[in-house]
C-alpha cells in the first residue's frame, strides 16, 4: 500500500521564478492538504482540496494556489518566487470521512 | 487567532527515562489532536492522536492525555530509546465549512542520549 509521494524531492529556484510541486495521496485518499514547514517550524497550513476544488484556505497569498485531479493527485503552484518561500513543502492525504492526516516526504524548496 | 503552543522546544533525557511534552490550545472548537514524530529529511508520522471525547489513550510506551476544559494536552514517552530521538509536533483540528483545519505546535527536539 502507497503512502503519499511527493515530487521532486529537491528543487532550486530563482526569485520571481515559479514553480509547481506535486503530490499523490495515500491509496484510498481522497483529500489532500498542503503545508509550508520552514527550518525549525511546525507546518503552517496552505490550502486543501477536495472533490477537485480547494475547501480551506490559511494564511497565504494569493500566489499560492493548487489544483485536484481527478485520480486525487495535487499540485501547488507558487508564483513570483521569494526567498522567503524557501522551505520544506509537505502535502498530506486523508479519506474523506477522517481528519486523520498522513503526509508525504515533502519537497524542499531553496530560493536564491 | 487560533494558535498551539508547545513546551519544552528542547529536551534532552537519558535512555530509559521518560519524557513529556505539553501542549496548549485556544480554538475550543478544536476536537481531534494528533501528534507526530519527524526525523531528519523525513515528513511528519502520525505516532499516536485522541479525540475530544476521551481523556487518555495509550500506546505501547507511548501516551497522550487530553484536558479540554483547560485546554491542555500532553504526550507521554516511558522507557526512552535512542531511536526516540527526534522533533516532535502536537496538533489541534477542528471542523471547518465541510472540512478541517489543523494548527500545529512548534515543535519538540527531543535527544535521548544512550
Amino acid at each position: 500500500d502507497a503512502g503519499v509521494t511527493q515530487s521532486p524531492t529537491h528543487l532550486i529556484k530563482t526569485r520571481g521564478q515559479q514553480v509547481t510541486l506535486r503530490c499523490s495521496p495515500k491509496s484510498g485518499h481522497d483529500t489532500v492538504s498542503w503545508y509550508q514547514q520552514a527550518l525549525g517550524q511546525g507546518p503552517q497550513f496552505i490550502f486543501q482540496y477536495y472533490e477537485e476544488e480547494e475547501r480551506q484556505r490559511g494564511n497565504f497569498p494569493d500566489r499560492f494556489s493548487g489544483h485536484q485531479f481527478p485520480n486525487y493527485s495535487s499540485e501547488l503552484n507558487v508564483n513570483a518566487l521569494l526567498l522567503g518561500d524557501s522551505a520544506l513543502y509537505l502535502c498530506a492525504s486523508n479519506s474523506g470521512i477522517s481528519d486523520t492526516q498522513y503526509f508525504g516526504p515533502g519537497t524542499r524548496l531553496t530560493v536564491l | 487567532g487560533e494558535n498551539v503552543e508547545q513546551h519544552p522546544s528542547t529536551l534532552s533525557v537519558q535512555e530509559g527515562d521518560s519524557a513529556v511534552i505539553k501542549c496548549t490550545y485556544s480554538d475550543s472548537a478544536s476536537n481531534y489532536f494528533p501528534w507526530y514524530k519527524q526525523e531528519l529529511g523525513k515528513g511528519p508520522q502520525l505516532i499516536i492522536d485522541i479525540r475530544s471525547n476521551v481523556g487518555e489513550k495509550k500506546d505501547q510506551r507511548i501516551a497522550v492525555t487530553l484536558n479540554k476544559t483547560a485546554k491542555h494536552f500532553s504526550l507521554h514517552i516511558t522507557e526512552t530509546q535512542p531511536e526516540d530521538s527526534a522533533v516532535y509536533f502536537c496538533a489541534a483540528s477542528r471542523p471547518n465549512t465541510g472540512g478541517f483545519k489543523t494548527i500545529f505546535g512548534a515543535g519538540t527536539r527531543l535527544f535521548v542520549k544512550a
